[in-house]
């Protein structure tokens, strides 16, 4: 049972609005990841980080920002919040090192209206 | 670059149908292979994985084979249940790349 927990797993808001997506894990891994997923399923990477203080971005270009104070927390940012930023957002996390499995949280769906 | 390829969904069967999804890959080195598995409204899920050429991942009743020589890791199940509709991603792992690299995804669909 992976110990990756987002919240909130559903969230609806309006256009303009600053919004956190919180990502927290409890295996001490080092590396984090967001993953963008569209409605016809592919995944995006949007950032990613290798530890305290690194971040980067990923291979989607995305409005968002993310930042890494603490090893078991990655929150995702939106300063002001667009439609089209509706979307599944995925978390995830994994030990450095080859094979490179990683264990993913539950989603968080935003809708901007 | 790395990259992976998987076959275009949606496959739909009966129950106790056998499954084949295609994956092939393409990367330097010696990459490490994945599917993952997400349910409807869920994250994703390790569904198995193969670290090194002609190993064979197993869970569930699903299988893959590591193919260095067809750059591929086919799943594949003997008898499909209605509890295994969901998506499917194959990925690969490389540790200079320090990325996984995921497919598209195929939706499974099975009927009673």
């Amino acid at each position: 049972e992976a110990d990756i927990y987002q919240t909130p797993r559903y969230l609806v808001i309006g256009t303009g609005k600053k919004i956190t997506l919180e990502c927290s894990q409890t295996m001490g891994h080092d590396k984090m990841y967001w993953y963008q997923q569209d409605p016809g399923m592919e995944l995006h990477l949007i950032h990613y980080s290798y530890g305290v203080n690194s971040t980067e971005k990923g291979d989607l270009s995305s409005e968002s920002t993310v930042s890494r104070i603490r090893t078991e927390h990655f929150p995702l940012t939106l300063e002001s919040a667009r439609p089209s930023h509706t979307s599944q957002y995925l978390c995830a996390s994994s030990e450095f090192g080859t094979p490179l499995e990683a264990f993913f949280g539950q989603g968080t769906r935003l809708t901007v209206v | 670059g790395n990259s992976v390829t998987q076959m275009e969904g949606p496959v739909t069967l009966s129950e106790e149908a056998f499954l084949t999804i295609n994956c092939t890959y393409t990367a330097t080195g010696y990459p490490s292979l994945f599917w993952y598995v997400q349910y409807p409204g869920e994250g994703l899920q390790l569904l198995l994985k193969a670290t090194k050429a002609d190993d064979k991942g197993s869970n569930k009743g699903f299988e893959a084979t590591y193919r260095k020589e067809t750059t591929s890791f086919h799943l594949e199940k003997g008898s499909v249940q209605v509890s295994d509709s969901a998506v499917y991603f194959c990925a690969l792992g490389s540790g200079g790349y320090n990325k996984l690299i995921f497919g598209a995804g195929t939706r499974l669909a099975v009927h009673p």
